[in-house]
């Protein structure tokens, strides 16, 4: 496509509920992030994934978080038993490749969790 | 570590004036430089972006910023505002020791509001 597309837009979910959100990437961007911008914050780093290989998930808050990327395309956002500390924006960028040229990265809109 | 502060939560501008948004840092290692813009249930847009050569980069819809090195800072200019201006913007770093894996580090925001 021609942006970075995440569904769905707004989320809502009971406390305990399980909850999945989707990225398609830009097509032939190797690089994929996943963000979590909280309100009034800014966005703060979750995970990376080069391809189908993950190789920073040091900003996933807890165990509860995972992520992946089996095919190096489309992502998943997978939050389980989800706690009202979770409501935030999710963001997912992504990039053609990580080479350590500051290269662009090209934002989602974002999901939209809500907790209740 | 990097850090990035936006002193300014909030910048109400008249149209036509003048604005500037302050953006500081703190890295061990260099950086590249980014703002990035979020107009409302938006995405995030890249503005502008400093990775070396001029310390005055410009960037899209009339906005500039200059890099200082030696008070690490990355303010954002433009001369005259438009009320299509009102929007989040948000300063963000890369450090260029991190081949390969390019996650920005945010700052809070500053929310631009022009007023007519």
């Amino acid at each position: 496509g021609a942006g970075v597309s995440q569904s769905p837009r707004y989320k809502v979910a009971k406390r305990g509920q399980d909850v999945a959100l989707r990225c398609d990437p830009i097509s032939g961007h190797v690089s994929l992030f996943w963000y979590q911008q909280a309100l009034g914050q800014g966005p703060e780093f979750l995970t990376y994934f080069q391809n189908e290989a993950q190789l920073d998930k040091s900003g996933l808050p807890s165990d509860r978080f995972f992520a992946e990327r089996p095919e190096g395309s489309v992502s998943t956002l997978k939050i389980q038993r989800t706690q009202q500390e979770d409501s935030a924006v999710y963001l997912c960028a992504s990039s053609l490749a990580g080479q350590g040229l500051g290269t662009e990265a090209f934002f989602g809109q974002g999901t939209r969790l809500t907790v209740v | 570590a990097q850090s990035v502060t936006q002193l300014d939560s909030q910048v109400p501008v008249f149209e036509e004036a003048p604005v500037e948004l302050r953006c500081n840092y703190s890295s061990s290692v260099s950086v590249y430089l980014f703002w990035y813009v979020q107009y409302p249930n938006q995405g995030l847009q890249l503005l502008l972006k400093y990775l070396s050569g001029s310390t005055l980069v410009k960037g899209i819809n009339g906005f500039e910023a200059e890099f200082n090195k030696s008070q690490t800072s990355f303010h954002l200019r433009k001369p005259s505002v438009h009320i299509s201006d009102t929007a989040e913007y948000f300063c963000a770093v890369i450090p260029i020791s991190n081949f390969g894996n390019e996650k920005l580090t945010f700052g809070t925001g500053t929310r631009l509001t022009i007023i007519p």
